[in-house]
């Protein structure tokens, strides 16, 4: 069974600032991993994709990178704004269309 | 951009009462699924459909829960009679080359 964690729980910092969020998990035969935003009591928006093939993947100022063999991802933003502000979930599906498992998320406030 | 639509964005409903909430999944997407968050944790998965029948379900998915496709467009869950730990975000999504594409959510409350 996939576990899913993430670290930390919460994390707030002032604008401007370049900071990590991880993700590591337990079952190493991932298919991919996914980065998803949630703004409060909104929907899941897809920030980064990353097969197991790869090593990170970069969108603008995000950067998300991959060892599949430590369980581990993390999440890279740079210069951080407070529209960052919203919780960061980290997805893991085992197979190419299985079900997704996810961490319970890092809640990022970005202070002005 | 496509998207994974939702409908209705909230409900709310006596318990006991059926539910239908709606998705209209990527046109071209095969794979759908259902996901739940009860707030303050996990996004927790539902059940998974592909080919007009479901491929994997999750132990919160039980009798009380089902799934349709009616057409070639609209996929749906129903719970048949809601409880009042029912209440959750419930979150439609769908799988193609780029990973999954979640829906905004329909947000369930019994009361």
């Amino acid at each position: 069974k996939q576990e899913v964690t993430q670290i930390p729980a919460a994390l707030s910092v002032p604008e401007g600032e370049n900071l990590v969020l991880n993700c590591s998990f337990t079952d190493s035969a991932i298919y991919n991993l996914q980065w998803f935003r949630q703004d409060p009591g909104k929907g899941l928006t897809s920030l980064l994709l990353i097969q197991s093939s790869q090593r990170e993947q970069t969108s603008g100022r995000l950067n998300a990178s991959l060892d599949k063999s430590s369980g581990r991802s993390t999440l890279y933003i740079a210069a951080s704004q407070p529209g960052d502000s919203a919780t960061y979930l980290c997805a893991v599906p085992l197979g190419g269309y299985q079900k997704v498992t996810f961490g319970i998320g890092t809640k990022l406030q970005v202070i002005p | 951009e496509p998207e994974v639509t939702q409908t209705p964005s909230h409900q709310v409903t006596q318990m006991g009462q059926e539910v239908i909430l709606r998705c209209v999944p990527i046109s071209n997407h095969l794979y759908f699924y259902w996901y739940r968050q009860i707030l303050g944790q996990k996004v927790e998965f539902l059940v998974s459909f592909y080919n007009n029948e479901i491929s994997e379900k999750s132990e919160i998915f039980d009798d009380q829960f089902s799934v349709e496709r009616p057409d070639g467009s609209n996929f749906t869950l129903k719970i048949r009679s809601t409880k009042l730990e029912d209440s959750a975000m419930y979150f439609c999504a769908s799988r193609g080359q780029v990973g999954y594409t979640f829906g905004s959510g329909t947000r369930l409350t019994v009361v």
